[in-house]
């Protein structure tokens, strides 16, 4: 079975700074989706940005880049010129190409101090 | 649309009776997912559907819980006969029909519906 793991429960951040949030997965297939949900405190969860494994190039969206490497099995995320608004639990999540549940990890609160 | 609703936000229940949550999916998403998530946790896969059809179960939906989607569209997740331990968010998810690689496998998740059971 397919697992998620995110090792740091709590991150923090200076506004403006750089952090990095790790994820690790571990599975036997070899095409799948990952994907980083941000969820606000007593807010929706929400998409911050998707991997295909099949691509070899990092996601980026913005402020938001990924670190993909794939033999590792290893997803992270990385936030820059971080602000205020991007205080939040961060879960990393594992979707099979075959099966169609969503495997997620234990998530990262992130603190952004100013 | 603006996306995913869910009814109640917030529901509190005595041990023992049944409950019944409500999803509204983003318009002609034909995917629909349901979540559990406990505090301080990743929301865990309970079931999802395919149009009307039921397609997969966790074995974290024991008997007590039962999901429809009668018409493809709105779902109800019912848990009969609560237990203190079935308190959680149960969130609900929908993704699109495949309009190119990756883009239905991304899901859009609601505001969940918080269970308390005294």
């Amino acid at each position: 079975a397919q697992t998620v793991t995110q090792s740091q429960p709590e991150m923090s951040v200076q506004e403006a700074e750089t952090v990095t949030l790790s994820c690790t997965y571990d599975t036997s297939e070899s095409d799948y989706y990952l994907f980083w949900y941000k969820q606000p405190p007593s807010r929706q969860m929400i998409l911050v940005i998707r991997q295909e494994a099949y691509k070899q190039q990092n996601a980026t969206e913005n402020r938001f880049s990924v670190n993909f490497q794939k033999a590792a099995k290893s997803f992270s995320l990385k936030i820059s010129d971080s602000q205020l608004g991007d205080a939040a639990m961060y879960f990393c999540a594992y979707r099979s190409a075959i099966l169609d549940d969503m495997r997620f990890g234990a998530g990262t609160r992130l603190t952004v101090k100013p | 649309d603006t996306g995913v609703s869910q009814n109640p936000r917030h529901k509190i229940t005595k041990r023992g009776q049944n409950v019944t949550f409500r999803c509204d999916p983003i318009s002609e998403h034909n995917r629909l997912y349901w979540y559990r998530q406990t505090l301080g946790q990743g929301p865990e896969f309970l079931t999802y559907f395919q149009n009307e059809a039921q397609l997969e179960k966790s074995r974290l939906l024991s008997d007590r819980f039962s999901a429809e989607r009668p018409k493809g569209s709105f779902s109800t997740l019912e848990i009969q006969r609560t237990e203190q331990g079935d308190s959680a968010m149960y969130l609900c998810a929908s993704s699109p029909q495949a309009s190119g690689q990756g883009a239905r496998e991304t899901q859009y998740f609601g505001p969940g519906t918080r269970l308390l059971v005294l």
